[in-house]
């Protein structure tokens, strides 16, 4: 089965690049026809989908987010990776990597990032 | 302020039915399918229903979804302690190109 793990630093300071990666175990990251998600929960809020990468590497992103977000593969490593610029205490949140076959279905556990000075 | 619109709270007793919404509009539910995921406290969400109705292996058929127009339901029967949880339906938006997904509803057993 399938298991997805986020890691990367759990704190940012504001303006700074926030970068976590996704490391997908239990399979290929480059078989069967899957996209590969990153999505976010502020503290008691609801969830917000940030983007996805198919393993070809074409990409969506939310519209909101679009300018700030780059989403990458490493097909050797296993690996999927986020990058968001400019960050402010508005994206403190938990962030979560996913797999997304007909829908997000397999999630990691989730990974607290604070953008604090 | 979330696409998709759910209720904040719900509740029932054990053994009771009970009904959760997701309001939407044509360019997400009115034309895709629409899934709802269950989020215990300090967990990640999990899917519970997909393509309006399904359920994934190991959910039991306590949960059901549906869908009619631009909105969809999860019905819960025969409540449990254990189903006490956040609820979120979520649904492709042809016109963001991307996933949106309803504030979620927090359901309390009483």
């Amino acid at each position: 089965q399938v298991q997805l793990q986020e890691s990367g630093p759990g704190l940012v300071k504001p303006s700074q690049t926030l970068s976590l990666t996704c490391t997908v175990s239990g399979g290929s990251i480059s078989s069967g026809s899957y996209y590969w998600s990153w999505i976010r929960q502020p503290a008691g809020k609801g969830l917000e989908w940030i983007g996805r990468i198919y393993t070809s590497g074409s990409t969506n992103y939310n519209p909101s987010l679009k300018s700030r977000v780059t989403i990458s593969v490493d097909t050797s490593k296993n690996q999927f990776s986020l990058k968001l610029s400019s960050v402010t205490a508005a994206d403190t949140a938990v962030y979560y990597c996913a797999r997304e076959g007909v829908i997000p279905d397999y999630w990691g556990q989730g990974t607290l990032v604070t953008v604090s000075s | 302020q979330s696409v998709l619109t759910q209720p904040p709270s719900a509740s029932g007793t054990p053994g009771q039915r009970v009904t959760i919404s997701c309001s939407g509009s044509s360019s997400n539910i009115g034309s895709n399918t629409v899934n709802w995921y269950q989020q215990l406290p300090g967990t990640a969400p999990k899917l519970l229903i997909y393509r309006n109705n399904q359920r994934p292996s190991g959910v039991p058929d306590r949960f059901s979804g549906s869908k009619s127009g631009t909105s969809a339901s999860l019905a819960i029967s025969g409540l449990q302690s254990e189903d006490e949880a956040d609820y979120y339906c979520a649904a492709w938006d042809d016109s963001l190109n991307g996933w949106v997904f309803g504030g979620g509803t927090k359901l309390t057993v009483l």
